[in-house]
């Protein structure tokens, strides 16, 4: 079975700080994986992804996330925060095969202070 | 282009109930996706639908149930409800799935549907 964990409830940071929100996952065969990000009363908005290739994923609002095999993570970072960045990070992952689903990690609430 | 829609927003149901909830994918994308968002547990997948089909199945129980329409639009239906059922219930749509290894299409969120069961 596929898993992902996001050891931290909540990360606080300090805006103009660089942020880094963690996620590990485990699951059978090579990994797809995923950040998405959810503002309050709002569904799910997709930040990036990482499928092949470069362990270093760029996405959107100046997201990146980098593929660690060997320590099965993918952590997801920012090089300064904003204050507009706070909101509920989730990290999902997909084994690469047939009809597997999305596995979502529990989420880390990010605030950033000004 | 339009996002995903959810209907309704908000619903409140009382014990023993029956609900059901809406949901149209993005133009074009085959695959619907059902999640429940519960306080504390994150998102747990439900249901996935793709080309009128029944694809995949979280551990919820058969009063959990659920059909794709021909336009692709679905519905999450949930029978007798429980206390616990009380959740942000989230519809994703993609395109088809099956895909080479080298790209994976990510799923797209709808606003989701608050359900209060009292």
């Amino acid at each position: 079975a596929q898993s992902v964990a996001q050891p931290e409830d909540q990360v606080n940071v300090a805006e103009g700080n660089p942020l880094t929100v963690k996620c590990t996952y485990s699951v059978s065969g090579n990994p797809y994986l995923f950040w998405y990000v959810q503002y309050p009363n709002r569904g799910l908005q997709f930040l990036l992804k990482y499928i092949t290739g470069d362990n270093l994923v760029k996405g959107s609002y100046g997201f990146e996330a980098e593929f660690n095999k060997s320590q099965t993570s993918f952590h997801l970072k920012k090089p300064s925060a904003l204050v507009s960045d706070s909101a509920l990070y989730f990290c999902a992952v997909r084994a690469n095969s047939g009809y597997s689903t999305l596995t979502f990690g529990k989420g880390t609430m990010l605030l950033v202070s000004p | 282009e339009a996002g995903v829609t959810q209907s309704p927003t908000h619903l409140i149901k009382t014990r023993g109930q029956q609900v059901t909830l809406r949901c149209s994918p993005i133009s074009g994308h085959t695959s619907v996706y059902w999640y429940q968002q519960a306080l504390g547990l994150g998102l747990q997948f439900l249901l996935w639908y793709d080309e009128g089909e029944e694809r995949n199945r979280g551990n919820f129980p058969p009063r959990f149930s659920g059909r794709q329409f021909p336009n692709y639009s679905s519905e999450l239906n949930v029978n007798a409800l429980e206390l616990e059922d009380s959740a942000l219930y989230l519809c994703a749509s993609s395109l088809i799935p099956l895909l080479p290894l080298s790209s994976y299409n990510e799923q797209f969120f709808g606003p989701g549907t608050r359900l209060t069961v009292l």
